[in-house]
């Protein structure tokens, strides 16, 4: 079975543009979270969602938005990019219920010049 | 709030010697724990949970946790390194109390990277 998809895998942008970034859970994976992770840190929640419908959100400005699709896949909207949104953005997909694991995606190098 | 310590940036240690990687958590409630690894411009591949039950955990490449309640730690260990080990390891907690109407946000360290010399 395919794991979790991510594209694209790099993206080089400037600063006040804006970006997408795409995500495809495991088969049968109905939650799908995004996080940041910027170089030599832990990685930071940003979003979850299930069923089409945010579930929680971390620490971050508005200019950060999410949707799922009803097949379950995920976008990452980043407006007005700052050169603090230079990192690796991961999806990661998860089962409902349990202890609720997730499985992680390659992940997107964003970088803002 | 959910927090989780990794106090070691780095761990060094010879091959087929004994590794643990340390892991001290902060949750409300029961905790959910996890161990992830992750290699150069990789994303995190899971290696083993720890929900409820036996305190010694056992999950991928030879790796097992264990589970501490009283000292709120889940040091991830190894009894025979090797070299492919090497890597960057992250533990993350999640509370047992969250249901999938809210989030099941989880809370990863900041890391621990991993070293093993021939």
């Amino acid at each position: 079975d395919a794991g979790v998809t991510q594209s694209p895998t790099h993206l080089i942008k400037t600063r006040g543009q804006h970006v997408t970034l795409r995500c495809s859970p495991i088969s049968g994976h109905k939650s799908v979270s995004w996080y940041q992770q910027v170089l030599g840190q832990g990685p930071q929640f940003i979003f979850q969602y299930y069923e089409k419908e945010e579930r929680g959100r971390g620490n971050f400005p508005d200019r950060f938005s999410a949707r799922q699709f009803p097949n379950y896949s995920s976008e990452l909207n980043v407006n007005a990019l700052l050169l603090g949104d230079s990192a690796l953005y991961l999806c990661a997909s998860s089962l409902v219920g349990g202890a609720g694991e997730q499985f992680f995606g390659p992940g997107t190098r964003l970088t803002v010049l | 709030a959910q927090s989780v310590a990794q106090p070691e940036d780095q761990v060094n240690v010879a091959e087929g010697n004994p590794l643990t990687v340390k892991c001290t958590y902060s949750v409300s409630g029961n905790p959910y724990l996890f161990w992830y690894v992750q290699y150069p411009n990789r994303g995190l591949q899971f290696l083993l949970k720890y929900i409820t039950g036996d305190n010694l955990v056992k999950g991928s490449y030879g790796f097992e946790a264990e589970f501490n309640k009283s000292q709120t730690s889940f040091h991830l260990k190894k009894p025979s390194a090797l070299v492919s080990d090497s890597a960057l390891y992250f533990c993350a907690v999640r509370a047992a109390a969250q249901t999938y109407s809210s989030a099941s946000k989880i809370i990863f360290g900041s890391g621990t990277r991993l070293s093993i010399r021939p």
